[in-house]
Formats: structure tokens, sequence, C-alpha cells
């Protein structure tokens, strides 16, 4: 079984539609992370969050909101949907790291394919 | 900020043969870790490998080695005896505070 799943892994849906993709993670990480990708953008990150109790906002939040339910779900929101909302949308998690340099890999889930008609 | 900046949108190499994607950075923080993920046409996000900014030496993992100039701010990719499932995309992270922030990618397509 995967370790990080998305639901749904593709969805479409129209302009002014509330949607919510769910990512659910059996890591057992407390760190989890929204991002999008466009073409020819990499990934840029939306929300994440360090614990059940902690949501920050990422570098393109506008437009989306998100839910920690649990220490193994993590929800992202749309809460009126537009056209250039349309995305490739990856949940990720990690563990804190030991010692220095930032080593807490991300694990990446499959991925939701949105498109915003 | 934080940059990150892949600079080869595409690169194309021989089956067997060695390929080198760049990769440079700009922080002012002393203590950040490097990244390599592999994106297949199928989507997901593959991890590869990890370098961390004390780290003395060039990480490696199997094929893939890290080429870790930190005087230049360059993190390279190098891919040994490339196959032909190592054409995908290619992205270059740099990790500050918990968070990735991704380079644009690199194409690489491997012929036979």
């Amino acid at each position: 079984d995967a370790d990080v799943t998305q639901t749904p892994r593709n969805r479409i849906t129209k302009t002014g539609k509330r949607i919510m993709l769910e990512c659910s993670q059996t890591k057992g990480h407390d760190r989890m992370y929204w991002y999008r990708q466009d073409p020819g953008l990499g990934l840029r990150l939306i929300y994440y969050s360090f614990d059940v109790k902690d949501i920050n906002k990422g570098e393109i939040s506008d437009g989306y909101s998100v839910s920690r339910q649990a220490q193994a779900k993590f929800s992202l929101s749309l809460e009126s949907a537009i056209p250039n909302q349309t995305a490739l949308y990856f949940c990720a998690t990690s563990d804190l790291g030991s010692g220095q340099g930032n080593k807490e890999t991300q694990y990446f889930g499959p991925g939701t394919r949105l498109l915003v008609l | 900020a934080q940059k990150i900046t892949q600079t080869q949108p595409g690169m194309f190499v021989q089956e067997k043969e060695a390929v080198t994607l760049d990769c440079t950075y700009d922080t002012s923080d002393p203590s950040y870790g490097l990244f390599w993920y592999k994106q297949p046409s199928s989507g997901e996000m593959i991890f590869l490998i990890y370098q961390g900014s004390y780290d003395q030496q060039n990480a490696t993992e199997g094929r893939y080695s890290l080429n870790f100039q930190k005087a230049r701010k360059s993190a390279n990719l190098v891919i040994s005896a490339s196959q032909l499932g190592d054409s995908a995309m290619y992205f270059c992270a740099m990790s500050l505070y918990g968070k990735l922030t991704f380079g644009q990618g690199t194409i690489l397509t491997v012929h036979p």
C-alpha cells in the first residue's frame, strides 16, 4: 500500500464550485505539505503543517484553505474554484530531520490532476 | 530570499553514458539541504538524493551522485550509465526550515 495517498486522482469541476482534495499518510510523519505544479514552473508551496495544531501559509495560499484533521490527514480546499487553479496538486510528508542541514526528506503522494472549466 | 535555478530546460544523453544536470541555489542561511527528485511521465515525485550544507563529502546513491560545490552554490546531479528509464523531469530543491523550494526542472531524454 502507498504511504501517501491522495483522493481524488483526477477531478474536473466548474468555476465557482467548492472542492476538497484529501491526503492521507501512513508514514507516521508530523509534517505535511500541499504543492501545486504548473507546466514550466516547478512545484510551489501552498500550505504546510508541522503538527496537528500548526498551519502555515506557503508561497501561493490565496484562494486555498486547509484542514489538518489528524496527524495522518491534511485536506486542501478551493472555496470557489477558478480556471487558473487548474494544475497538478501534490501532498507531501516529512519527519523532523536530525542533525544539521535540513535533512527532512519529503515524500510525495501520487498527485491530483484538477481541471477547472 | 532563497532561489533555485536550473538553466537546462532539456538535456539529451546516449544510453550508458553519464550526464550532468545543473542546479544553482542562493541563500544566506548556513544550514540548508539540497535534494533531487525525479518525475517520470506518470507524474509521481521520486526522491533521489540529498546533500546537507555541512556535509564534507559529495552524496552518492547508486548511479546518482551530487556534485556539491559550496563556494559556487551549485549542486549538480550526475547520473552515470544512463538507462532508458532515466528519461524524466528532474527537479532540484533546497530545504530551509523544513520547507522546500524547487527549481523549474530539466527534462532528460535518454536515447538508445
